[in-house]
């Protein structure tokens, strides 16, 4: 079972602004990352350090943090944002990746 | 622009040895603070992180896997390689390579290669 939580499925209506969330002990330590992943795709890197953009994504996502939970913001959600979102951040070891078990977002 | 690429054999029988190789290009697999992972993802699943290396040779490995996997590294032909033994159709999956970032406070995968396909059938 994985040491951080997703939400299976959230939806958005276009144009809105949604917010994805991951939950874990170690996120009171560290910060979540955040991939986009399209079917038939490898994933990509979209927030990283609580909340910077790799070149190329752009500034509708935004990244948080508070207490155990971390969360990814789409600010004007688009269709090509329809995908699933992952989050990672270390076990309790702190040693080991760990992957949240994925949100699969469909806008509206 | 670095770029990743798995090869892999496709088709693995059961109790054998999976073994995949992640070629590095458009930039040295030594150069600056950086590991290199295997990330796997059965179909319709999540994904499951199966271990890391830094190119001075330490390595880490998800503790579900540990006693099957093996990552090295091979920097004259900037390459890093996965073989996981004794696999089981649970093995199935995409495998991706992918570099780490890896600090204090975050860890993060910022560049991955597109995924190879593993089944394991006799």
């Amino acid at each position: 079972s994985s040491e951080v939580t997703q939400d299976p499925a959230v939806s958005v209506a276009l144009g809105q602004t949604v917010r994805i969330t991951c939950q874990g002990d170690s996120l009171r330590s560290y910060y979540a990352s955040w991939y986009q992943q399209k079917p038939r795709q490898a994933p990509i890197l979209v927030i990283y350090n609580k909340n910077n953009r790799p070149s190329g994504i752009p500034d509708r996502f935004s990244g948080s943090s508070s207490g155990n939970t971390a969360s990814l913001t789409i600010t004007g959600a688009q269709a090509e944002d329809e995908a699933d979102y992952y989050c990672n951040s270390w076990d309790s070891s702190g040693n080991h990746v760990v992957f949240g078990g994925g949100t699969k977002l469909t806008v509206l | 622009q670095l770029q990743l690429q798995e090869s892999a054999p496709g088709l693995v029988k059961p109790s054998e040895t999976l073994s995949l190789t992640c070629t590095v290009s458009g930039g040295s697999i030594s150069s600056g603070s950086y590991y290199w992972s295997w990330i796997r993802q059965p179909a319709g699943k999540g994904l499951e992180w199966v271990g890391r290396l830094y190119t001075s040779g330490t390595t880490n490995y998800n503790p579900s896997l540990k006693s099957r996997v093996t990552i090295s590294v091979d920097t004259s032909k900037n390459q890093f390689s996965l073989k996981l033994n004794s696999v089981t159709a649970a093995d199935t999956a995409v495998y991706y390579c992918a570099r780490e970032k890896l600090t204090i406070v975050y860890d993060a995968f910022d560049i991955w290669g597109q995924g190879t396909m593993v089944t394991v059938s006799s």
